[in-house]
């Protein structure tokens, strides 16, 4: 069974600072999503990592895999309270001889950026 | 372009009764996958419906079933309804590769049984 681990599941940074939140899967998969949820909202895809070392760059926020580590991760830069949201990593695996994938969540990491 | 769109938004059941929740997808995609994100939670895959059949399916008991319409929108079906069942329902669709373009998830359906 596949499994998806995030780190921290909770984040509490001032405005202007620097972390990387972690996300650890337990099966091979070259294909990981970043997904960011404010809330009582739905999910907003940020990024889709596909390949061993591809490092992806939005505005403040970078994700990067290493599919040999199984890891992924997501560094905020100087960060502004409008990141204030509960990011989720997700892992696509195919199940069965269809050809069809389905996604496997973390847990989530609730960021809150404090002036 | 309309994203994914959900109804209803809000739900309110008791125990034992039997609720259905609609999905229409994005414009030009025709997978839609279910999600069930109890609080605090990630989203748990319940099942995924292409070209009106079932094609994959989480860890989720028979009381979860599903439609595929023609028009490519979905419904997703729960009977006897369990405490456990409260959470947000969410809808989510993308192209016809075997699930493995990006999905576009919808606003959801928040289902409070009581």
């Amino acid at each position: 069974e596949l499994k998806v681990e995030q780190n921290p599941l909770f984040l509490s940074m001032q405005e202007g600072k620097n972390y990387t939140i972690y996300c650890n899967y337990s099966t091979t998969s070259d294909r990981l999503y970043w997904y960011r949820q404010d809330p009582g909202k739905s999910l907003e895809s940020l990024f889709v990592l596909l390949s061993n070392g591809a490092v992806k760059q939005e505005g403040r926020l970078m994700a990067s895999l290493d599919t040999k580590a199984r890891l992924s991760t997501l560094h905020i830069t100087a960060a502004v309270h409008d990141l204030s949201a509960t990011y989720f990593c997700a892992v696509d695996m195919q199940y069965s001889g269809a050809g069809s994938y389905q996604l496997t969540f973390g847990k989530g990491t609730k960021l809150s950026v404090i002036p | 372009d309309a994203g994914v769109t959900q109804s209803p938004t809000h739900l309110i059941k008791t125990r034992g009764q039997q609720v259905t929740l609609r999905c229409s997808p994005k414009s030009g995609h025709d997978t839609v996958s279910w999600y069930q994100q109890a609080l605090g939670q990630g989203p748990q895959f319940i099942f995924q419906y292409y070209e009106e059949e079932e094609r994959q399916r989480g860890n989720f008991p028979d009381r979860f079933s599903g439609h595929q319409f023609p028009n490519y929108s979905s419904e997703l079906n729960v009977n006897a309804l369990l405490l456990g069942d409260s959470a947000l329902y969410l809808c989510a669709s993308s192209l016809p590769t075997g699930g493995r373009e990006t999905q576009y998830f919808g606003p959801g359906t928040r289902l409070l049984v009581l």
